[in-house]
């Protein structure tokens, strides 16, 4: 699975959008790109996916540059509880366990 | 009903001590995962298993056994603990062909070793 970077830390004041970047230059064609988040003591949460095209769910939007070499998540309107760790996954469907990386703190403040 | 619990929530235990944390998940999913989140908060993947194959991270003692009495459960055991296995264990599962989006993590036991 392809290598990914991502700020280790970000700040973001409520109700303002939070965009989160990930670099993953070395990304192949059949992998996606993949988000959870670790909200403080809890397991885990996915967020979003995508291949190519950007998405969009209740949750966020993905942004994915047309080389796939980076992507932005996007919390539209940050709130208290969206301060946790974002991580950034990039891997193919049929890849084995999820693996994480250090991930972006994201602290939401008042 | 919770898709992916785990008992107990904390334990603390003294060095030298065998112990066992259970999984069970009520999604139907095929594979179940254990991780290990380490005080410096990194998420490393210990074992993978399903019906067909377990996979283990070469890095992980073998003092640290994944038994699974049926398809919904993964459970750890851990013998002659050590004071390095302090840490927040972490119980995933999965369903083969969603990808990584289906992943479905359990809150976690704290182990703490004294």
């Amino acid at each position: 699975d392809a290598k990914t970077t991502q700020p280790t830390s970000m700040d973001c004041a409520e109700g303002r959008a939070a965009n989160l970047p990930c670099n993953h230059s070395t990304i192949s064609g059949n992998e996606y790109v993949y988000w959870y988040r670790q909200i403080h003591s809890q397991g885990p949460q996915y967020i979003i996916h995508g291949l190519k095209n950007n998405e969009t769910n209740e949750m966020a939007s993905l942004i994915i540059t047309e080389d796939r070499k980076s992507s932005t998540l996007i919390l539209p309107h940050a709130t208290l509880r969206d301060t946790a760790v974002y991580y950034c996954i990039v891997r193919n469907q049929a890849g084995t366990a999820l693996i994480f990386g250090k991930g972006t703190t994201l602290s939401v403040s008042s | 009903d919770t898709a992916v619990s785990q008992t107990p929530k904390y334990l603390v235990t003294q060095m030298g001590n065998d112990k066992s944390i259970k999984c069970e998940q009520n999604l139907g999913h095929d594979t179940m995962y254990w991780y290990k989140q380490d005080s410096k908060k990194f998420l490393k993947i210990m074992f993978s298993y399903n019906n067909k194959e377990l996979i283990i991270n070469e890095t992980v003692p073998n003092r640290f056994s994944p038994k699974s009495p049926d398809k919904a459960h993964l459970n750890l055991h851990i013998n002659s603990l050590e004071l390095g296995d302090s840490a927040v264990y972490f119980c995933a599962s999965s369903q083969e062909g969603t990808g990584g989006k289906g992943y479905t993590f359990g809150s976690g036991t704290r182990l703490t070793v004294v």
